[in-house]
């Protein structure tokens, strides 16, 4: 099975802030790369596929980017309402594997 | 608008057994492939078990193989997981979702508790 390696594991970051969380798949996956959020209590929510294309309705301070078997998820401007876990998924071969979560809290 | 509505999450026995539900609506529901994914509590997401639109094409995580079975009814709009020889690892949340790799549309999950 291909493993995803998410880091880090949480952090912590103020309203405004930029973040980059990181994804290192354990073989080559194309961009065959999902980034999720999710709330407590809630269903994931669907953020960029394909590595870096931006699912419809999402804001456009979430982005993707690739290189080679990293991957990158950045929030631009932090928002109050962007607090929440995020999981990448490769969807390269199955097992569709995910990682193990970023917990993103306020500072 | 897309609705994805899981149920028959329920408290069973070790090696008891569960058939879960996921009715669709708000799209054509016999279009696209349906996946299950399922979230221990506290933990991170796993994958399930996926199906294509036609039921052609089944597939399953290894964890599941051979226990759990994929189905769906393209007249009823439903999507179906049958799982047997349950163990206390499959207690989770589990959760249809629309599609099989871009899973744009989750419903809001049903729990699965095995104990004794």
């Amino acid at each position: 099975d291909i493993q995803m390696t998410q880091s880090p594991s949480s952090l912590s970051a103020s309203v405004g802030d930029r973040v980059t969380i990181t994804c290192r798949a354990s073989q080559s996956i194309s961009t065959s790369l999902n980034w999720y959020q999710q709330k407590p209590g809630k269903a994931p929510k669907l953020l960029i596929y394909a590595a870096s294309s931006l699912q419809s309705g999402v804001p456009s301070r979430f982005s993707g980017s690739e290189s080679g078997t990293d991957f990158t998820l950045t929030i631009s401007s932090l928002q109050p309402e962007d607090f929440a876990t995020y999981y990448c998924q490769q969807t390269y071969i199955t097992p569709y594997t995910f990682g193990q979560g970023t917990k993103l809290g306020i500072k | 608008q897309v609705q994805l509505v899981e149920s028959g999450g329920a408290l069973v026995k070790p090696g008891g057994s569960l058939r879960l539900s996921c009715a669709a609506s708000g799209f054509t529901f016999s279009d696209y492939y349906m996946t299950w994914i399922r979230q221990p509590p506290g933990k991170g997401l796993e994958w399930v078990s996926s199906i294509g639109s036609n039921s052609a094409y089944t597939n399953y995580a290894d964890s599941v193989r051979g226990r759990f079975s994929i189905s769906r009814d393209n007249a009823k709009n439903s999507v179906y997981l049958q799982m047997n020889s349950l163990r206390a690892e499959d207690t989770a949340v589990f959760y249809c979702a629309r599609g099989d790799t871009d899973l744009g549309y989750w419903g809001q999950g049903t729990l699965v508790t095995v104990s004794s």
